[in-house]
């Protein structure tokens, strides 16, 4: 079936720090998605990207639409301890297709 | 943006029971999605509820272990059923308009013992 893989699963930065992690995947979306969860939590919406080699910003924020489709990175700039958490890539291949979220990237800050 | 209530927010539950899980949206969404989080884990889609008609479910999930229902565009409801402790977890429903942007709850937290 349809999987994403997201790299790398876990960071520790320090505070300040910019912060790149990518969404790879061996089909093609038409959507692409970055979700940020907190602990007890559901997951919230940061950006969301419908044309390849979209790039877009939310914030300290930036993501991007891969130009093949099968990819997506996420950046944050200037890493505060609020950044901490679970950040899942997701794809979709048509507007009214189910949501397929990968397995995510464990980001901590160190102040 | 929609706002998305579920209850219970968390429950323990004895194996071989049922407990059913409610979610309202605060506005009408075109699309809402159940999914289950293990701990430690990603989202695992159960299935996508359709208003007036029988769920739409993923590989691994069948309509008798979680019926569904979605009587309208503003609720829905997850039912696991003769619950075992492998079926502790958190259970999501998400709520969207256009494409990918869902809304999600907070989740209902299932421990069976």
């Amino acid at each position: 079936g349809q999987q994403l893989n997201q790299s790398p699963q876990s960071m520790f930065i320090q505070e300040g720090e910019d912060v790149s992690m990518n969404c790879t995947s061996s089909s093609i979306f038409n959507t692409w998605l970055w979700y940020k969860q907190d602990p007890g939590e559901g997951p919230v919406l940061l950006i969301a990207l419908y044309k390849a080699g979209e790039l877009t910003s939310n914030g300290r924020l930036t993501a991007q639409f891969g130009i093949t489709r099968k990819d997506s990175f996420l950046n944050i700039s200037a890493s505060i301890p609020s950044d901490v958490g679970i950040y899942f890539c997701a794809g979709q291949k048509t507007s009214y297709d189910k949501v397929i979220f990968g397995p995510g990237t464990s980001l901590s800050v160190i102040p | 943006s929609a706002v998305i209530s579920q209850k219970p927010s968390r429950d323990i539950c004895q194996r071989g029971t049922s407990l059913t899980i409610q979610c309202q949206v605060d506005s009408q969404v075109t699309m809402m999605f159940w999914y289950r989080q293990q701990p430690g884990q990603s989202l695992t889609l159960i299935a996508t509820a359709n208003q007036g008609s029988e769920a739409t479910y993923e590989s691994g999930f069948v309509i008798d272990k979680f019926p569904i229902s979605r009587p309208n565009l503003t609720f829905s409801t997850l039912t696991v059923s003769n619950m075992s402790p492998e079926d502790s977890s958190i259970y999501l429903c998400s709520g969207g308009l256009r494409g990918g942007e869902l809304f999600f709850g907070e989740g209902s937290r299932l421990t069976v013992l």
